[in-house]
């Protein structure tokens, strides 16, 4: 089981320049998140994905697009990126809270360090 | 804006003694979770709390819950110089979304 997998771990691009990051998990959960994380603001909602085929704005979209490819994946999209996107983003993924299952504890990838300059 | 916010941001302590990291939140929720992060990783998750509940254990870790006053608290006992890492309380709200929002963080440094 390798749970919540990203890849790149690391990237440098120049303003302007596009790239995606890619996401997967092998829980066969339905819900699955992306986070930026920046030094004192904590964790902040990008896209979530409440489950295969739905994907809803967070808390900053601005500047991403999101495709939920199927139940296993889930990719970032920075069309022309700036340097105000320079962050370690991570993905998440979990189940979603239901009557039955009130436990909806996340489990995150190891972060992409994204880098524009 | 965050919903959830821990306090302090940072605390420095000696190995054996306990910690405490609080948290505040503004809406009402169905659960309260805490992860912990170490330098360099990502989150992992520790104890979730329903909003029914007012306290939880789980090894060293004590959460409470106090809906009333919109706040929760970690207490880690006999901390470890393992422990040293940033510490998230985050909140799901009671509405429809399946969404969780995470604090700031307190950064916690167990000195050996």
């Amino acid at each position: 089981n390798a749970g919540v997998t990203q890849t790149p771990k690391f990237q440098v691009l120049k303003t302007g320049q596009s790239m995606t990051l890619q996401c997967a998990q092998d829980m066969n959960h339905n819900s699955m998140y992306w986070y930026r994380q920046d030094p004192g603001m904590g964790l902040r909602l990008i896209y979530y994905s409440a489950s295969e085929g739905t994907t809803d704005k967070g808390e900053v979209p601005n500047g991403y697009n999101v495709s939920r490819l199927n139940k296993r994946e889930f990719s970032l999209r920075l069309e022309s990126a700036a340097p105000s996107q320079t962050s370690v983003y991570f993905c998440a993924s979990s189940e979603p809270l239901r009557t039955n299952y009130p436990y909806n504890e996340q489990f995150f990838g190891p972060g992409t360090r994204l880098t524009v300059l | 804006s965050q919903q959830g916010e821990e306090d302090p941001q940072a605390l420095s302590i000696q190995e054996g003694e306990n910690a405490t990291m609080n948290c505040s939140y503004k809406t009402s929720i169905n659960n309260l979770q805490w992860y912990r992060q170490n330098s360099g990783r990502g989150l992992v998750h520790l104890i979730l709390i329903r909003s029914n509940e007012r306290e939880k254990h789980s090894g060293r870790l004590r959460v409470t819950l106090d809906t009333s006053k919109k706040s929760s608290s970690l207490l880690i006992t006999a901390s470890r110089a393992a422990d040293t890492a940033s510490y998230f309380c985050a909140t799901r709200d009671s509405g429809g979304y399946q969404k969780v929002t995470f604090g700031i963080g307190t950064k916690l440094q167990v000195i050996p």
